[in-house]
This record gives structure tokens, C-alpha cells and sequence, in this order.
């Protein structure tokens, strides 16, 4: 099926840095991307969510920014904290299986 | 704790049996989100609803219904169920359509 796939496996970030997280898809019908981590064992904590009519959408310390020509999606987390660790993932949506797998954030003192 | 509640916690049934899930949002949010997660595998979004309208539909099978009631509690209906529905089912609610906040979600079974 499809797939919403992220660029980088682990990422490593001094703290109070901005990081960057990728992501791409492969269906250029997906009109839903959501943002979110997810601890072992436990549900997922929503970060940001965005739709296909939208670029960007920025909320507290995120922005999640949206090319649909290159059906390319980003997740900027400004001043990174070490509670940011939790491997974000993204996720979307065409109608077909669409995953993204999560990315480890290593946030360094 | 997030506030959204999810029952059962785990279900486990047979192929071609079918089972309601049922979600209550946290106290005025309007909206409702259905998402399904399969072993090692991300969120996949089935559904949304908001003051008992449908609003957007992702990635739902035909067998799947779901469907928002007056007190905005909300369920999703499995049908002739099969072996790969087996997975972990997510509700989220919002207030604004801005955050959204899960529930502890619930473990289907189908063996």
C-alpha cells in the first residue's frame, strides 16, 4: 500500500535548538497528515494535525509545514526540551494503509 | 488522563462477528475522531465527526460504520469481522478541531 514514510530514524539535537523532522507520502490524494508520539505501551498524544488545503499550521513550539508538490511534510519543534525524546510520528490518510514510522529525537543537554 | 473514555479495553472475537466500540469525548468537546492501529504500524484515521454530522472520512472499510449520538458519545461498528481488524482502536475528541486528545483506546481481538 501506500506509505507516509520519515526521512531520518534518529535525529540528535542539542536542547534549546529547533529540530526538523521529515516526513514524505507517497499519494498525492491524501488529504489528512497528523503529527503525534507515542510511548511504548501507552495511546498517542496528538502533536499537530494538518489538511490538504492547508501549508502550514503552527501551534504551541510546533509548526508543521505541508509541500504538496513534492508530497513532503515537516515538523519543526522550536527550543527542543528533553520531554520532545518521544519519538514523533506522522500518519495520513487516501482511503489506502498510509503509516509513518517514528523518528528518535535525541535531545542533548 | 485525557478525559476521552473508551470501552470495552479489549475485545476478542470471532471472524464474521460483529462489535460496537463506543467513545465518550471529554465534557463540550463536539468533535470525535476514529483511528485504527495495527501492530507496529502508525495511526490510520477512519472517521470524524462533529455534533453528530460526519465531517471527514479517511481510511474506513465499508464494514466499518461509525456514527455520533445527541449526548456526542460515539460509536464505531465493526461487521463480518476478519483477522487482520485485529488492532488497537483510538478515539479523540476536540473543542476546537485544533487538539485533539486520546483515549486510552480499545484492543480488538479476532481470532
Amino acid at each position: 500500500g501506500e506509505s507516509v514514510g520519515l526521512h531520518l530514524p534518529t535525529l540528535s539535537v542539542q536542547e534549546g535548538d529547533n529540530s526538523i523532522i521529515n516526513c514524505a507520502y507517497s499519494n498525492s490524494a491524501s488529504d489528512y497528515f497528523i503529527w503525534y508520539k507515542q510511548e511504548s505501551g501507552k495511546g498517542p498524544q496528538f502533536i499537530i494535525d494538518i489538511r490538504s488545503n492547508m501549508d502550514k499550521r503552527q501551534g504551541q513550539r510546533v509548526t508543521v509545514l505541508l509541500n504538496k508538490t513534492v508530497k513532503h511534510l515537516s515538523l519543526q519543534i522550536a527550543a527542543t526540551q528533553p520531554g520532545d525524546s518521544a519519538p514523533p510520528s506522522c500518519s495520513g490518510n487516501t482511503g489506502k494503509l498510509i503509516f509513518g514510522q517514528g523518528t528518535t529525537l535525541q535531545v542533548k543537554p | 488522563d485525557s478525559g476521552v473514555t473508551q470501552t470495552p479495553k479489549h475485545l476478542i472475537t470471532a471472524t464474521g462477528q460483529r462489535v460496537t466500540l463506543r467513545c465518550s469525548p471529554r465534557s463540550g468537546d463536539l468533535s470525535v475522531y476514529w483511528y485504527q492501529q495495527s501492530l507496529d504500524q502508525g495511526l490510520q484515521f477512519l472517521i470524524q465527526y462533529y455534533n453528530g454530522e460526519e465531517r471527514a472520512k479517511g481510511n474506513i472499510l465499508e464494514r466499518f460504520s461509525a456514527q455520533q449520538f445527541p449526548d456526542l458519545h460515539s460509536e464505531l461498528n465493526l461487521s463480518s469481522l476478519e483477522l487482520g481488524d485485529s488492532a488497537l482502536y483510538f478515539c479523540a475528541s476536540s473543542e476546537t478541531g485544533y487538539e485533539q486528545y486520546f483515549g486510552p483506546g480499545t484492543r480488538l481481538t479476532v481470532t
